[in-house]
């Protein structure tokens, strides 16, 4: 089946625009995970959804960021007023349930703030 | 919070050789260990992984230990090919909340 799917895969932005990444997971996973990897790190957490909620924000590093998952499937991440900090790879990953282990990552959408 | 540290950050084999990559992790309360081979381009992909009430696990090539006493988990890649080229992590987990920490990853190097 299809494994999890994130677009745009690139995304080039400005300083101070506002910009929306979006995650599908797999079918019939009710968990969901953001990360962020910044070059020769590795991901780091952001947040992480169980159904439609955020079960824990606790890695969005500041206000500019916020993600919804309005009806337990498709995620997006939103990143308000860019800065050039903010390049970096942004990971989603999906899992059966919370307290499945095994998490799926898709190919994450590398962000660019010019 | 948990905090992983991994070890060499680079590795480079000869075809054949074995290649170890060694974690500690700080948390006690972790009880999942996974490891992901990621490549260019790519998300990071399980390879292995083992649970807390466990010491070894083995699957063909790749192996993984853990010691719960010392906190560290180590991986084994016997017979290493050109392949097994790439980036690898660690992270560490508790069952029951929904993030993993990573280590900083080692890029291993097999050349042929």
């Amino acid at each position: 089946g299809a494994g999890v799917s994130q677009t745009p895969s690139n995304k080039v932005t400005e300083k101070g625009k506002y910009v929306e990444l979006r995650c599908d997971p797999i079918s019939g996973h009710t968990a969901l995970y953001w990360y962020r990897q910044s070059l020769g790190q590795g991901p780091e957490f952001l947040i992480y959804f169980q159904g439609t909620g955020a079960a824990d924000d606790s890695g969005l590093p500041n206000d500019r960021f916020f993600a919804v998952r309005p009806e337990g499937s498709v995620s997006t991440l939103k990143i308000q007023r860019t800065e050039r900090g903010d390049s970096a790879v942004y990971l989603c990953a999906s899992s059966f349930a919370i307290d499945s282990n095994e998490q799926f990552f898709g190919p994450g959408t590398r962000l660019t703030v010019l | 919070g948990e905090n992983v540290e991994q070890h060499p950050s680079t590795l480079s084999v000869q075809e054949g050789d074995s290649a170890v990559i060694k974690c500690t992790y700080s948390d006690s309360a972790s009880n999942y260990f996974p490891w992901y081979k990621q490549e260019l381009g790519k998300g990071p992909q399980l390879i292995i992984d083992i649970r807390s009430n466990v010491g070894e696990k083995k699957d063909q090539r790749i192996a993984v230990t853990l010691n719960k006493t010392a906190k560290h988990f180590s991986l084994h890649i016997t017979e290493t090919q050109p392949e097994d080229s790439a980036v690898y992590f660690c992270a560490a987990k508790w069952t029951n909340a929904g993030k993993s920490t990573f280590g900083d990853g080692t890029t291993l190097t097999v050349k042929p």
